[in-house]
């Protein structure tokens, strides 16, 4: 099946830093990403869709400031937490939609913990 | 409109048991509804979908069953495993919008 990898599995900043995560899809290429963050024992939640070549749609209530997106190829995405605050910590997920397939891919998600 | 409503929010079933989720969606643009399970800590994997032509389908042990006009679906676990133990959760899609809207999940615990 299709693997979509992230990077790093898990991170510890300190506050008021910036963290940048990356989305691969590693056996094939997506126009289409999406980042999810998770809040323990809750669902995922969309944040924004990814889209290669062009600027990402963020969901209501998402700050794109906060919360930068580039997808600079079909294989890659990333998220950048700008200054990030405790509040910040969560399970982030990254999912990859397979052209040739129609079918959408997981990452095996990043702990971000904000001290 | 963009809900995905399912329950129950937890389960407990004893092993060789059957486990039953539920969901209900509003929107009847939604034409993929798949199913995932989530280990903690690790992101969630596709475990079986269907499309609303079909009332029915089954892969090993794992059944999702579709009822169309009352806009439900359920996944059946059959002779459920302590290794199932697991979130899952439920979702709903158009086909080529791409954008998932997904079910608060069921916490199942499956005791040896």
């Amino acid at each position: 099946g299709a693997v979509v990898s992230q990077h790093p599995s898990w991170v510890i900043c300190k506050s008021g830093t910036s963290v940048k995560i990356e989305c691969r899809s590693l056996d094939f290429q997506a126009t289409t990403m999406f980042w999810y963050r998770q809040f323990p024992k809750q669902s995922l939640m969309l944040m924004a869709t990814s889209n290669e070549g062009s600027k990402a749609t963020y969901e209501q209530g998402v700050e794109k400031d906060k919360f930068l997106i580039n997808h600079a190829s079909l294989t890659l995405s990333t998220l950048t937490v700008t200054s990030a605050h405790p509040e910040d910590s969560s399970f982030y997920i990254c999912s990859a939609i397979s052209s040739l397939r129609d079918e959408q891919f997981f990452g095996p998600g990043t702990r971000l913990t904000v001290l | 409109q963009q809900q995905v409503k399912q329950s129950p929010q937890s389960l407990i079933v004893q092993k060789g048991g059957i486990s039953i989720i539920n969901c209900a969606y509003e929107n009847t643009a939604f034409d993929y509804f798949p199913w995932y399970q989530q280990f903690p800590g690790k992101g969630p994997a596709l475990l079986i979908a269907i499309r609303p032509d079909v009332s029915e389908k089954k892969e090993g042990r794992f059944t999702i069953s579709f009822n169309k006009s009352a806009k439900q679906f359920s996944l059946h676990i059959m002779d459920s495993q302590p290794g199932d133990s697991a979130t899952y959760f439920c979702a709903a899609s158009i086909t080529g919008g791409f954008k998932t809207i997904f079910g608060a999940g069921t916490r199942l615990f499956v005791k040896a």
